[in-house]
């Protein structure tokens, strides 16, 4: 079985300020980890994930996360936070292979000019 | 190459009634999932499928809710006498095989009266 905890469902930045987005998970094998991006009123676009190599995974719109498996960590990162990422963010986790994904319950990121 | 199609967007029904939402996966892509968002939570698994076959549907309520992909057309879920509970954002992913990413639709947002 697998979980996801999101610490904060609610962040605030200041636009230009770093954007950290905290993600824990549990799972009992080896785990492909994701983060989405939810606009309102539209469906979940991939970020970037995570299946194995590298540890820190590169995304898209200037995102990164990280790996930490002695943390059992993915928090996402940005260097500097722009209007355009207001937005709420999900992270997600499944084993190999198949089974299903498990989301987390997001953070609404909030930008402030 | 189009995205995943879900419709309708939005669908309005009255307590007692029944709803269909449909998903058309990406093009290659054999295997749908289901997903429902509740106002303020994240997204929760419904059910698994593959062509003609359900894999997983551990995510489904016992009663009212039923799911197929056949060989031809769109995946369809079904929810019969509905609920006002049942109020949610249902999405819709699909991925050319259960080890890859899920690629989301943008949702079909029901409203029970």
């Amino acid at each position: 079985a697998q979980s996801v905890t999101q610490l904060g469902s609610h962040v605030s930045v200041s636009e230009g300020a770093l954007v950290l987005l905290r993600c824990n998970y549990s799972s009992s094998v080896p785990p492909y980890l994701f983060w989405y991006v939810q606009y309102p009123n539209q469906g979940l676009q991939l970020l970037l994930k995570y299946t194995t190599g590298a540890t820190l995974v590169k995304g898209i719109n200037g995102f990164e996360a990280e790996f930490k498996k002695s943390e059992t960590s993915f928090h996402l990162t940005k260097p500097s936070a722009h209007m355009s990422d207001a937005a709420e963010y999900f992270c997600a986790v499944k084993p190999g292979g198949y089974q299903k994904v498990t989301f987390g319950t997001g953070t609404k990121l909030q930008v402030i000019p | 190459n189009a995205g995943v199609m879900q419709n309708p967007r939005h669908l309005v029904r009255r307590r007692g009634q029944e709803a269909r939402l449909r998903c058309s996966p990406m093009k290659g892509h054999s295997h749908v999932y289901w997903y429902r968002q509740l106002p303020e939570e994240g997204l929760k698994f419904m059910v698994y499928l593959q062509k003609e076959n359900i894999i997983d549907e551990s995510g489904m309520p016992k009663e009212r809710f039923s799911a197929e992909f056949p060989k031809e057309g769109p995946s369809i879920l079904r929810i019969q006498q509905v609920v006002r509970g049942d109020s949610a954002a249902y999405f819709c992913a699909s991925s050319p095989s259960a080890d890859n990413e899920q690629f989301f639709g943008p949702g079909t947002r029901l409203t029970v009266l």
